[in-house]
């Protein structure tokens, strides 16, 4: 299994950014898709996930209406749409692999080395 | 949200020595249709990201030594390295995966003294 995270950068504060992660090594289309953030020094936050169809999305309060969630099958490939970003969204981002088809409950079996976003003028 | 609290925030421990993390959850994570705890240990290393440890409470990912085992039902719960190794300094969270959205624990920093 390989998740591969790109897209990170240097952002000005309410500017956007698009975050891809590029999988393989497994059945894609099978699983659900997390993001999880890790801030500079600090724990893990659980920013948003999708579930395997696409169908149905689920975000943090913090990120909800500012970031969306989408994924293309066809692709293997996730992405965090992000906008209106702030100061405190400055972090590494990993795309995160679930051990089931929903977002609801499961584990994070497989990690992305993740991608790192600075929002800062 | 479900509130995952650990403790302690860090410890140092001598190698070959065991080490005692436990974490709380705000509610219960027993989930009753299968009697399963919905909750996940990952250790994430200087630099790395986090990889899975121990799922349902207390069952090994594959590949996981086995000095690491996992414990507790409910609310609390603990994971347990039995005899310290160099390899085993890193950060330790705790994961509820009962229910969305996934809370971690504020991590607890694995030392040698």
């Amino acid at each position: 299994v390989q998740l591969v995270e790109s897209g990170g950068g240097l952002v000005q504060p309410g500017g956007s950014l698009r975050l891809s992660c590029s999988a393989s090594g497994f059945t894609f289309n099978s699983y659900a898709m997390h993001w999880v953030r890790q801030a500079p020094g600090k724990g893990l936050d659980y920013v948003s996930a999708i579930t395997n169809n696409g169908q149905s999305a689920d975000y943090a309060d913090s990120v909800k209406g500012r970031f969306t969630i989408s994924r293309d099958n066809s692709k293997n490939t996730l992405y965090l749409e992000m906008s209106s970003l702030r100061g405190e969204d400055t972090a590494v981002y990993y795309c995160v692999k679930s051990i089931s088809p929903g977002y609801t409950s499961g584990w994070y079996d497989y990690w992305g080395q993740g991608t790192r976003v600075t929002v800062s003028s | 949200d479900i509130v995952m609290t650990q403790s302690p925030d860090s410890l140092a421990v001598s190698l070959g020595e065991r080490a005692t993390i436990n974490c709380r959850s705000s509610q219960s994570l027993l989930y009753g249709s299968n009697n399963k705890n919905y909750l996940a240990w990952y250790q994430q290393k200087p630099g790395q990201p986090p990889e899975l440890l121990i799922y349902w409470a207390s069952t090994r990912e594959s590949g996981v030594p086995d000095r690491f085992s996992g414990s507790g039902s409910g609310t609390d719960f603990t994971l347990t390295i039995s005899s310290l190794q160099a390899e085993d300094v890193a950060i330790y969270y705790c994961q509820q995966d009962y229910s969305t959205p996934r809370t971690f624990g504020q991590g607890t920093k694995v030392e040698i003294k």
